[in-house]
């Protein structure tokens, strides 16, 4: 089973500064590693697929980047609505597997 | 608009059984992997289970195998698990989600299962 590790566990920024989130797994998935983004009492909602692939609808300020084992899910400028939990997420081999996720919050 | 949604949870015994729903609409039902997926109070996610889109291959959490069965109706457009003998560790939200390019692009609502005497 391939692990998946974010770092850090929880981010104080304030709107307007760049976010920088970690994910490193612990064999290559290549380029397959997805970013989602969660609010309280929402589902997790796709924002990046391919590792570097905005999904629909994703503001440009979220970008990603990474291949093999260490994956980086940028937000350039920090917006109120971007304070949620993140996490990413690889499937190989049918199985599925989530890191434990980063907490944003506004400092 | 491609939606899913989920019912069936709530309040069971532990040992006991439950049965989940998701009911799929706005797209090819039968074109896409469906996965379900579960998040603890306060926890992050984790990967359940997921059934191929003619149904024939099922893989499952080692948390769950000899537990859980996922199996979906086309002729409903609907995914269910069937949760057998059920702990109180199984107390959790369960999405199901459909999978496009390795990555789960619509999540349902979710629905709640609380495991409890």
């Amino acid at each position: 089973e391939i692990v998946l590790t974010q770092s850090p566990a929880t981010l104080s920024l304030s709107p307007g500064e760049r976010a920088t989130l970690s994910c490193r797994a612990s064999q290559s998935v290549s380029s397959y590693l997805v970013w989602y983004q969660q609010k309280p009492g929402q589902a997790p909602r796709l924002l990046i697929y391919d590792a570097s692939n905005r999904a629909t609808g994703i503001p440009a300020r979220f970008s990603g980047s990474g291949s093999g084992t260490d994956f980086t899910l940028t937000i350039s400028s920090l917006e109120p609505e971007d304070f949620a939990v993140y996490y990413c997420q690889q499937r190989s081999n049918w199985l599925i597997t989530f890191g434990q996720g980063t907490r944003l919050e506004i400092k | 608009q491609v939606q899913l949604v989920e019912s069936g949870g709530g309040v069971v015994q532990p040992g006991r059984s439950l049965r989940l729903s998701c009911a799929a609409s706005g797209f090819n039902f039968d074109s896409y992997e469906i996965h379900w997926v579960r998040q603890a109070p306060g926890k992050g996610l984790e990967w359940v289970a997921v059934i191929s889109y003619a149904g024939t291959n099922e893989y499952y959490a080692d948390s769950v195998k000899g537990r859980f069965t996922i199996s979906r109706d086309s002729s409903r457009n609907t995914l269910y698990l069937q949760m057998n003998s059920l702990r109180a560790e199984d107390t959790a939200v369960y999405y199901c989600a459909r999978e496009s390019d390795w990555s789960l692009d619509y999540w349902g609502q979710g629905t709640l299962v609380t495991v409890s005497s």
